[in-house]
């Protein structure tokens, strides 16, 4: 059964900062890994969505990496703005049941 | 424009009250997911439909019904909602076989009183 962690739970930053976050999974096999970012009260919107053959993706300050062989993922914000502030869950798609599994997010604040 | 359109975006029902949410997609996707998201969880799949085929999760409860009558269009029907199933409802869809990237709607959020 497909477990995915993200760590930090809530992480707080001044304005302006880069940031990392993480996000692990125990079963490398499969199809993709999809970061979403979603505000309160709503749904999820897609950030960034990372092929299993694919290494990274960039979007604007936003950069993903993938490294399916040790199940980790890392989502690279560039230069956070208060705008930022939102909760950051990752979707692991994998190839065995064809569904996403979801860690629980990291709450990102970004303190003007 | 929005491409998964879920209605209503709040409901407030009674216990034991049934309540029906839709959710509508314009992707033309085969593959459509109901999630469950209570406060600071991770998004539980409740079932998934690809195509006509439905995808029971094993521990959704049998409280917990769907329909899919065409491509387009999905419901989640909740028979007798208990306090335990407020929630944010969550609909997904994919294409590619469901190995594609996944869309959200904005949710429907249920309150039990």
């Amino acid at each position: 059964k497909q477990e995915v962690t993200q760590i930090p739970a809530a992480l707080s930053v001044p304005e302006g900062e880069n940031l990392v976050l993480n996000c692990s999974f125990t079963d490398s096999a499969i199809y993709n890994l999809q970061w979403f970012r979603q505000d309160p009260g709503k749904g999820l919107t897609s950030l960034l969505l990372i092929q299993s053959s694919q290494r990274e993706q960039t979007s604007g300050r936003l950069n993903a990496s993938l490294d399916k062989s040790s199940g980790r993922s890392t989502l690279y914000i560039a230069a956070s703005q208060p705008g930022d502030s939102a909760t950051y869950l990752c979707a692991v798609r994998s190839t065995n049941a064809g569904k996403s599994t979801f860690g629980d997010g990291t709450t990102l604040t970004v303190k003007p | 424009d929005a491409m998964v359109i879920q209605n209503p975006r709040y409901q407030v029902t009674q216990f034991g009250k049934p309540v029906t949410l839709s959710c509508s997609q314009t992707l033309n996707h085969n593959v459509m997911y109901w999630y469950q998201q209570k406060s600071s969880q991770a998004p539980k799949l409740l079932f998934h439909y690809y195509d006509k085929d439905f995808n029971n999760e094993a521990d959704t409860p049998d409280n917990f019904q769907s329909r899919r009558p065409n491509t387009s269009f999905c419901f989640l029907d909740i028979r007798s909602p208990g306090l335990g199933d407020a929630a944010m409802y969550l609909c997904a869809t994919s294409g590619h076989r469901g190995a594609g990237e996944l869309f959200f709607g904005e949710g429907s959020r249920l309150t039990v009183l």
